[in-house]
């Protein structure tokens, strides 16, 4: 059984301070997204990693997925209050059809 | 642009009784999906569609049963609703990705509670 265990759970800084989450697998994927939930909504879309290594951007967001597609990172520069909300790794290796899930990675930017 | 609609948003069932969650789709997509979501547990798939007439079990189906009669239309049924199908179901679509996943468009959800 393929699983994407994400770090922290929770977390809860200033407005202005940098932070990192983690997506982390036994498991190689072919793909991998980062999706951003917030209350009362479905998630949305970030980004989606596909390369070993590969590294990109999304204004103050960088995403990284691992060398050996194991694992990804999604690092935040100067958080801001609106950055706040459940952040969802999710992984793939069927072409979409059976993507699995972290828990994701609850985020509060206070002002 | 409506996208992914969920109806309803909200229900409260009885133990025993059955329900039905709405699931429709203007993008033309050809995959459908419901997926449920718990308090610290992630997205959970449920069942699957690849296209008219197709369904496949995901990772949590029983209790639930799916059809797929319109590409548009991905309705879940709940028989005999328990208190663990409390949860906040969410519908989803996307193209084909290949090997490359494509993105999911998720429905703004159902909260469902079973007392």
């Amino acid at each position: 059984t393929q699983l994407l265990e994400q770090s922290p759970q929770f977390l809860s800084i200033q407005e202005g301070e940098n932070l990192t989450v983690y997506c982390n697998s036994s498991s190689v994927f072919s793909s991998l997204q980062w999706y951003r939930q917030e209350p009362g909504e479905g998630p949305v879309l970030l980004v989606t990693v596909v390369t070993g290594g590969e590294v990109k951007k999304l204004k103050r967001l960088t995403f990284q997925f691992g060398d050996a597609r194991k694992d990804s990172s999604l690092h935040i520069t100067a958080a801001q209050p609106g950055d706040t909300g459940l952040y969802l790794c999710a992984g793939d290796n069927t072409g979409g059809f059976k993507t699995i899930f972290g828990a994701g990675t609850r985020l509060f930017v206070k002002a | 642009n409506a996208g992914v609609t969920q109806t309803p948003k909200f229900r409260i069932l009885k133990i025993g009784q059955s329900m039905t969650l709405q699931c429709t789709q203007d993008m033309n997509h050809n995959y459908m999906y419901w997926y449920r979501q718990d308090p610290g547990m992630g997205l959970k798939l449920i069942y699957y569609s690849v296209g008219a007439g197709i369904t496949d079990k995901g990772e949590v189906p029983n209790g639930y049963n799916v059809s797929r009669s319109t590409t548009e239309d991905f309705p879940l049924r709940l028989e005999l609703a328990a208190p663990s199908q409390t949860s906040v179901y969410f519908c989803a679509s996307s193209h084909p990705g290949g090997s490359v996943t494509g993105e999911l468009f998720f429905g703004e959800g159902s909260r469902l509670t079973v007392l």
